[in-house]
C-alpha cells in the first residue's frame, strides 16, 4: 500500500467548473501538507502549503485538510484553461534531518474553454 | 529567484552505457534530491543530500549512485543503463530545517531531463 493514494485522472472540465483533487494519506505523523502543480515539459512549482487541519484559501484556490481521516483536497473556483496541468498532493517526512516529501501519483488536469 | 538546472532536457543513451545527469542549484540549499516520474506511478526519490559528500539511499535506489562534491551540485549517475531506466528525472533543491514551519520546507524543482535508454 502506498504511503500517499491520489486519484491519477485524467479529468476533464469545462471552463468555470469547480474542480476538487484528492488524496489519502496512512501516516499519521505526517504534519505539513503541500500542493504542487506541474505544467507540461516543465518541473512542478509548489502551489499552496497548510500544516493543520481546516481550510486555507488563495485567491481561486483552497486547499483542505482533514486529519482524523487522513484525507487532503485542493478546491478550484471558476477554473481557467491555464489550470490545465498535472496537480501533485506532497507530504513532508523527516529522514535524518532532510525533508523528504512523498508524493501522490498526480492528477492530470485539463479545463476545456 | 531560485534556479535548478539540469544539464540535458532530452538524453537518449543505449543499454549498458554510463550516464550522468548534473544538477545545479544557485541558492546555497542544503538538501538536494533526484526523482524519477513515471505515468501512474508519481515521483519516486531515488536518492538525496543534505550536505556535501553526504547521501541517503531514496525509495529506489537500485542501478543509480549520486555524487556530491559541492554544495551546488548533485550527480546522478547510472552506472549501466538499462532499458527500465527511460524516464522522466527531476532534481531539486531545499533548505534544511528541522524545525518550525512556513515555506522553507518547499522544494525546487529543475525542468527535468528525460531520458530514453535504446
Amino acid at each position: 500500500q502506498k504511503e500517499v493514494e491520489q486519484d491519477p485522472g485524467p479529468l476533464s472540465v469545462p471552463e468555470g467548473a469547480i474542480v476538487s483533487l484528492n488524496c489519502t494519506y496512512s501516516n499519521s505523523a505526517f504534519q505539513y501538507f503541500m500542493w504542487y502543480r506541474q505544467y507540461s515539459r516543465k518541473g512542478p512549482e509548489l502551489l499552496m502549503y497548510t500544516y493543520s487541519s481546516g481550510n486555507k484559501e488563495d485567491g481561486r484556490f483552497t486547499a483542505q485538510v482533514d486529519k482524523s481521516s487522513k484525507y487532503i483536497s485542493l478546491f478550484i473556483r471558476d477554473s481557467q484553461p491555464s489550470d490545465s496541468a498535472t496537480y501533485l498532493c506532497a507530504m513532508r517526512d523527516i529522514i535524518q534531518g532532510a525533508q523528504k516529501l512523498v508524493f501522490g501519483q498526480g492528477t492530470r488536469l485539463t479545463i476545456n474553454p | 529567484d531560485v534556479k535548478v538546472t539540469q544539464s540535458s532536457r532530452y538524453l537518449v543513451k543505449r543499454t549498458g552505457e554510463k550516464v550522468f545527469l548534473e544538477c545545479v542549484q544557485d541558492m546555497d540549499h542544503e538538501n538536494m534530491f533526484w526523482y524519477r516520474q513515471d505515468p501512474g506511478l508519481g515521483l519516486r526519490l531515488i536518492y538525496f543530500s543534505y550536505d556535501v559528500k553526504m547521501k541517503e539511499k531514496g525509495d529506489i535506489p537500485e542501478g543509480y549512485s549520486v555524487s556530491r562534491e559541492k554544495k551546488e551540485r548533485f550527480s546522478l549517475i547510472l552506472e549501466s543503463a538499462s532499458t527500465n531506466q527511460t524516464s522522466m528525472y527531476l532534481c531539486a533543491s531545499s533548505l534544511k530545517r528541522t524545525s518550525g514551519l512556513g515555506r522553507g520546507y518547499e522544494q525546487y524543482f529543475g525542468p527535468g531531463t528525460r531520458l530514453t535508454v535504446t
